[in-house]
């Protein structure tokens, strides 16, 4: 069974650009969850979608969105980049939102703001 | 202040040597989850220890949850290079109806180096 996949790997922007990133979770997983890392602040929730639907949200400005296709494929997207958005994103999927069920993460997405 | 703390930050050990490193919650633990992760990738899923007291092993690794003290401590015995990495530890924090929130809640991680 293939695991958690996140594209792109690598993506250089610069300031006030836009940016979509995507994650496949694995097959059969309906929940996904994005994370954001940075050696300051480590690994801080972003968002989590179930069934197309979000059903939480961290603490980030409305700069940072999120969404869920029927095929549970997640994208986020983060509008204006600041220097400080420069982190590595990552994805998690787990099969259904019950709290007995593990979260696999993707490689990760590292993003560079300049 | 953080609402997991891990101990050490960070660890140099030698080969064979065994380890223990440390997840305190200053909240009450619903699910506890231990990962390792190489600098720059992804997280590598190793255990998730339930409410309950739960112990779990895996090949050298044993992760044990003591839910009174509200506290997790992940044991490697006869540590190699290959354990080099760093390891966090999740928390999951319980909804209703046996529902997760779907969110982690991480640690600082704590670095552990193993000369050959």
């Amino acid at each position: 069974k293939a695991g958690v996949t996140q594209t792109p790997r690598y993506l250089i922007k610069t300031r006030g650009q836009q940016v979509t990133l995507s994650c496949s979770p694995i097959s059969g997983h309906r929940s996904v969850s994005w994370y954001q890392q940075t050696p300051g602040q480590g690994l801080q929730f972003l968002f989590e979608y179930f069934s197309e639907t979000q059903r939480n949200k961290g603490n980030f400005p409305g700069r940072f969105s999120g969404r869920q296709f029927s095929n549970s494929r997640s994208e986020m997207n983060v509008s204006t980049l600041e220097l400080g958005d420069s982190a590595l994103y990552l994805c998690a999927s787990s099969a259904t939102v019950m709290a007995d069920n593990e979260q696999f993460f993707g490689p990760g997405t590292r993003l560079t703001v300049l | 202040s953080q609402e997991l703390e891990q101990s050490p930050q960070s660890l140099i050990v030698q080969e064979g040597k065994n380890l223990t490193i440390n997840c305190t919650s200053s909240k009450t633990l619903y699910g506890l989850y231990w990962y390792k992760q190489k600098y720059g990738e992804g997280l590598i899923f190793l255990m998730m220890l339930q409410k309950g007291g739960e112990e779990k092993s895996h090949e050298k690794i044993t992760a044990k949850l003591d839910e009174k003290k509200q506290q997790s401590s992940l044991h490697i015995t006869a540590s190699q290079p290959s354990h080099a990495g760093i390891y966090l530890c999740g928390a999951e924090r319980g909804g209703s109806g046996g529902t997760s929130y779907g969110k982690l809640t991480f640690g600082q991680g704590t670095i552990l180096t193993v000369h050959p």
